[in-house]
């Protein structure tokens, strides 16, 4: 089975800081990389789709990129409301494995 | 609105087993496969089963396969999720989660809000 890591694992940044987050799958899952936003105690919410499609309603400050096996989750400008923890989900084929998952928080 | 409502949870003791309930309401619910994904206190995402729109393909994580069976009733929207031999490990948080479109290879764009289950 394909395995999904991320990187780093948590992180703090100022608001208005640029934020990253990687994600590596073991093989190549072309684009069928997703990546999904959980806040404390709320439901997981689709982010980004296809590696670098914005899911309706997402702001414009969150973008994807990548293909393969990379994929990288860009805030180009933290807000307070950003803070969460992301995982990204490969979603090929089974098993729709998701990653450790990255959190992010306010320095 | 498009809305996913999870429901059977509960505390079980080791062994038993606990069938939850995912009834689905605003949009044609047989067009869409469906997941269900799993969250352990304090703990990050794990996928869990999936089902086909038509309920003739399914497939699980290593973790619970021989466990856990997926079902769903079209007729009524709604989906299943059937645990048996429960262990202490699968206590969760358990979120039925559908895919974006039509077929398998699709994010997962609308989840319930979860119901939970305690194994003790």
């Amino acid at each position: 089975d394909i395995q999904m890591t991320q990187s780093p694992s948590s992180l703090s940044a100022s608001v208005g800081d640029r934020v990253t987050i990687t994600c590596r799958a073991s093989q190549g899952i072309s684009n069928y990389l997703a990546w999904y936003q959980q806040k404390p105690g709320k439901v997981p919410k689709l982010l980004i789709y296809a590696a670098s499609t914005l899911q309706s309603g997402v702001p414009s400050r969150f973008s994807g990129s990548g293909s393969g096996t990379d994929f990288t989750l860009t805030i180009s400008s933290l807000q307070p409301e950003d803070v969460a923890i992301y995982y990204c989900q490969k979603y090929n084929s089974a098993p729709f494995t998701f990653g450790p998952g990255t959190k992010v928080d306010l320095k | 609105q498009v809305q996913l409502v999870e429901s059977g949870g509960g505390v079980v003791q080791p062994g038993r087993s606990l069938r939850l309930s995912c009834a689905a309401s605003g949009f044609t619910f047989s067009s869409y496969a469906i997941h269900w994904v799993r969250q352990a206190p304090g703990k990050g995402l794990e996928w869990v089963a999936v089902i086909s729109s038509d309920g003739s393909n399914k497939y699980y994580a290593d973790s619970v396969k021989g466990r856990f069976t997926v079902s769903r009733d079209n007729s009524n929207n709604t989906l299943y999720l059937q645990m048996n031999s429960l262990r202490p490990e699968d206590t969760a948080m358990f979120y039925c989660a559908r895919v974006a479109s039509s077929g398998w290879s699709h994010p997962f764009d609308i989840w319930g809000q979860g119901t939970k289950v305690t194994v003790s």
